[in-house]
């Protein structure tokens, strides 16, 4: 079935770094676009970046632009965050999110979702 | 950015019940609207995409209307399962932007 199990979460100081890794499985991952978006403890969704299905097209929040990456490699079936120069205000519950397609009418949606890995930025 | 805004924070209500929940844009998203269903410890579920058509799965006692500014969701009837906290999603313009969220409290 589709499946989407992110990794990499865990206590890192403020200032240092964290790759987040997803690993998708039960769909062909290179026809689709992919998403993060987090979720701070207690807190509401917050769209985090967009990564087109190629990986030639990537868009961030004003939030973790310049300190954040999206990458992909589509022979792995995997998706990427690359978190630097980490803040407390990152801490969250990051998941990986698949995009419905365009040739669907929920096209765009957030239709597939990981089960989220947990981000603590704490000295 | 399209900022979301949803009302009430928190409805409590009671099983069989008809509940609306209200999601406002600061600008027009047309009808590029979504709602999600989440569940404590859990992801959130597509419920509602296109601001009225329903997500493949989802029951059909769940409906939701509206376009431009002003949206809803609607469930007509709540059953045990459907308490949990409800996000309405922009989709218009990155960056894609939530609502935050309304919490349904069982009574």
């Amino acid at each position: 079935q589709v499946q989407l199990v992110e990794s990499g979460g865990g206590v890192v100081q403020p200032g240092r770094s964290l790759r987040l890794s997803c690993a998708a499985s039960g769909f062909t991952f290179s026809n689709y676009a992919m998403h993060w978006v987090r979720q701070a403890p207690g807190k509401g969704l917050e769209w985090v970046a967009i990564i087109s299905d190629d990986g030639g097209n990537r868009y961030s929040a004003d939030s973790v632009r310049g300190r954040f990456t999206v990458s992909r490699d589509n022979s792995k079936n995997t998706l990427f965050l690359q978190t630097n120069s980490l803040r407390p205000e990152d801490t969250a519950v990051y998941y990986c999110v698949k995009a419905a397609p365009r040739w669907e009418p929920k096209v765009d949606t957030f239709d597939i979702w990981g089960q989220g890995t947990m981000v603590t930025v704490s000295s | 950015d399209i900022q979301m805004t949803q009302s009430p924070s928190t409805l409590s209500a009671s099983v069989g019940d008809r509940v609306t929940i209200t999601c406002r844009a600061s600008q027009s998203v047309n009808t590029w609207l979504a709602w999600y269903q989440q569940k404590p410890g859990k992801a959130p579920k597509l419920v509602i995409y296109k601001a009225s058509s329903l997500e493949n799965g989802v029951p059909s006692r769940f409906s939701g209307s509206g376009s431009g500014t002003e949206f809803t969701l609607t469930i007509s009837s709540l059953q045990p399962d459907d308490f949990a906290t409800y996000y309405c999603q922009q989709y218009k313009n990155y960056p894609y932007t939530f609502g935050q969220g309304t919490k349904l409290e069982i009574k």
